[in-house]
């Protein structure tokens, strides 16, 4: 059970800028980093941010994590059609056996 | 080039036990934390479960859901991490990923902890 919240769906032309929403909580977000990890169709996911706004090795500066309170935004400008994926947030919960959660998800279309 | 292999899957009966492996390379693997993540069909990312290095301690944690009849476990000698699956469930009927886990405090005392790498999965069926 997702205790991170996402937008189901976003879209949007190529070249455009798209946003993807993160809402959590005190015991995630709150206090600790959030990470974002894209899933391409038929693939296992991928780290794609880690520590709120840092990018692995690879991957384009076109993608952007920020983090303010409880809620996490990643940011896609310049959108491309390889860019169509699952992208999920996730955080360390400091809630008693909660551990490690991650978002609902949200499916990412290009135009 | 870190690689991460996971095997293991396949169908079983409700009640029915699997045992699936991870074979890493790339990496010392008795230095790195390893976790399980897994992924029913349709469906968003679960995290399983997580084990330390040796040298911090070994200790295993478990998502609520598998407490109790998961059992995650390593053999740094074969660099092979493990997840015992036992009294297994429909609702576990997944695609189990292996990762190695990244984590440590940021210069402002937050907590960063991230799945790394990922293998490619390994698909479970619990199904009479």
């Amino acid at each position: 059970q997702s205790v991170l919240t996402q937008p189901p769906s976003a879209s949007g032309t190529p070249g455009q800028r798209v946003t993807i929403s993160c809402s959590g909580s005190s015991s995630n977000i709150g206090d600790n980093t959030v990470n974002w990890y894209q899933q391409l169709p038929g693939t296992a996911p991928k780290l794609l941010i880690y520590s709120n706004n840092q990018r692995p090795s690879g991957v384009p500066d076109r993608f952007s994590g920020s983090k303010s309170g409880t809620s996490a935004s990643l940011a896609i400008s310049g959108l491309q059609s390889e860019d169509e994926a699952d992208y999920y947030c996730a955080a360390w919960d400091d809630s008693l056996n909660a551990f490690y959660v991650f978002g609902t998800g949200t499916k990412v279309t290009v135009l | 080039e870190v690689q991460l292999v996971e095997s293991g899957g396949g169908l079983v009966k409700p009640g029915g036990s699997l045992r699936l492996s991870c074979a890493v390379s790339g990496f010392t693997f008795n230095n790195a934390w390893m976790s399980w993540v897994r992924q029913a069909p349709g469906k968003g990312l679960e995290w399983v479960g997580r084990i330390k290095s040796e040298t911090d301690g070994g200790t295993r944690d478990y998502a609520a859901p598998v407490k109790g009849r998961f059992t995650i476990s390593r053999d740094d000698s074969k660099n092979t991490l493990y997840l015992q699956m036992n009294s297994l469930k429909t609702e576990d009927t997944a695609v189990y990923y292996c990762t190695t886990v990244r984590h440590y405090y940021d210069s402002s005392g937050y907590y960063v902890f991230y799945m790394d790498v990922w293998g490619k999965g390994t698909t479970v069926t619990v199904s009479s």
